[in-house]
């Protein structure tokens, strides 16, 4: 099985900032690896798939990138509807998700 | 519109079959969507089950594999799911998802329906 591995668990930050999480995989995956938001009470939302392409209506400062085993999803601004959690998922031998970043106010 | 509609018992007693629902509307499954049911556990986080083509092709979790069955029917407009020999690590929030084209990720969800183990 792959193994999806994110840090950091929990990042505080505030309006304004940049922040980045990492994903690391087990093995490589390619560039077979998405990342969603979910805010509580709601279905996860599709940000990025295939590491760096960004989804139809996802605001531009979310971004992506990596492949392999290293992956990064960056918010260039955070916004206040950004307070949320993020998983990534790799979708290369069967899927799996990495145990989520909490990404809440400083 | 896409939409997702998950539905079935919200109580199931252990070593029974859990047994799911996706309604879709908005577009139709044989148009080349392809399904998938996630699952996610109170205050924990997102667990791949198992996809579907739109042509019924299947895989599925390894860890799952063995208690999995996902169907489609096209003039129903429906995914199912069906997981047997529950125990209360079972107890989540499911939810069914699509994308056209590709088997994952999915783009579009419904919004979940919560199945609680218990007897």
């Amino acid at each position: 099985d792959v193994q999806m591995t994110q840090s950091p668990s929990t990042l505080s930050a505030s309006v304004g900032d940049r922040v980045t999480i990492t994903c690391r995989a087990s093995q490589s995956i390619s560039s077979w690896l998405a990342w969603y938001q979910q805010t509580p009470g709601k279905a996860p939302k599709l940000l990025i798939y295939k590491a760096s392409s960004l989804e139809s209506g996802v605001p531009s400062r979310f971004s992506g990138s990596g492949s392999g085993t290293e992956f990064s999803l960056s918010i260039s601004s955070l916004q206040p509807e950004d307070f949320a959690t993020y998983y990534c998922q790799q979708y290369d031998s069967y899927s799996t998700f990495g145990q989520g970043t909490k990404v809440e106010i400083k | 519109q896409v939409q997702l509609q998950e539905s079935g018992p919200g109580l199931v007693k252990p070593s029974e079959t859990l047994s799911l629902k996706c309604s879709v509307s908005g577009f139709s499954i044989s148009s080349g969507y392809n399904g998938a049911w996630i699952r996610q556990p109170p205050g924990k986080g997102l667990e791949w089950i198992g996809s579907i083509s739109h042509s019924g092709a299947t895989y599925y979790s390894p860890s799952l594999n063995s208690r999995v069955t996902i169907s489609v029917d096209t003039s129903k407009n429906q995914f199912s799911l069906k997981l047997s020999s529950v125990t209360a690590a079972d107890t989540a929030v499911y939810y069914c998802a699509t994308r056209k084209g590709a088997w994952l990720p999915a783009d579009y969800w419904g919004q979940g329906t919560l199945v609680t183990v218990s007897s």
